[in-house]
């Protein structure tokens, strides 16, 4: 079984410039997440997708931050414009929709530098 | 907020020697991950553990979960360099939500 996939795995830009990420999930994983990872720190949540549906993006900055999952299978993140505490690695992990406790899988991250 | 805290926020043992790291957190949950995460990689699981759960061994993992503490533990016995990673407790941030809320780590260094 394919794990998730995310790509690039690094980018490095300048403030106040736009980039964004690519997630493609595990094959028939409704459930995706967009973590944000700063260094030295846990994952935070920024986004949760139940299939193409937006179940939470409370902790999203939605002025400079935004997330699409079209067709409820890829999903790809947005900064634009980019600040320099934005530098973090950022991860997309997906689950099934069965059970309550299942587990997470996570991609390997894409580790953005803001100079 | 849920977030969980591991203690110590690192450790550095030999190989063979044996590993506890500690979770606490707030408020009531119905289960408890563990993740690893080896440098510049993903995070992968570990063991998950439930809120009518004492004990759970995976392998060379063992955890422990003491609901009426807030607590749980993670040991690794007969440590290998390869365990070096860091690791994570995760909670669900509303008892039984999807909504993982994770720690801020231990960096275990295991030396050859």
């Amino acid at each position: 079984e394919a794990g998730v996939a995310q790509s690039p795995r690094y980018k490095i830009i300048e403030k106040r410039q736009s980039v964004a990420f690519w997630c493609n999930p595990i094959s028939g994983h409704a459930t995706l997440y967009w973590y944000q990872q700063i260094l030295g720190q846990g994952p935070k949540l920024l986004i949760q997708f139940q299939n193409n549906g937006v179940v939470d993006d409370s902790q999203l900055p939605k002025d400079r931050f935004s997330a699409e999952r079209l067709k409820g299978v890829d999903s790809t993140l947005k900064i634009q414009p980019a600040k320099l505490e934005d530098s973090a690695v950022y991860l997309c992990a997906s689950r099934p929709t069965s059970g309550t406790y299942n587990e997470q899988f996570f991609g390997p991250g894409t580790r953005l530098t803001v100079l | 907020s849920q977030q969980g805290e591991e203690d110590p926020q690192a450790l550095s043992i030999q190989e063979g020697e044996n590993a506890t790291m500690n979770c606490s957190y707030k408020t009531s949950i119905n289960n408890l991950q563990w993740y690893r995460q080896n440098s510049g990689r993903g995070l992968v699981h570990l063991i998950l553990i439930r809120s009518n759960e004492r004990e759970k061994h995976s392998g060379r993992l063992r955890v422990t979960l003491d609901t009426s503490k807030k607590s749980s533990s993670l040991l690794i016995t007969a440590s290998r360099a390869a365990d070096t990673a860091s690791y994570f407790c995760a909670t669900p941030s509303q008892g039984g939500s999807e909504k993982l809320v994770f720690g801020k780590g231990t960096k275990l260094t295991v030396n050859p």
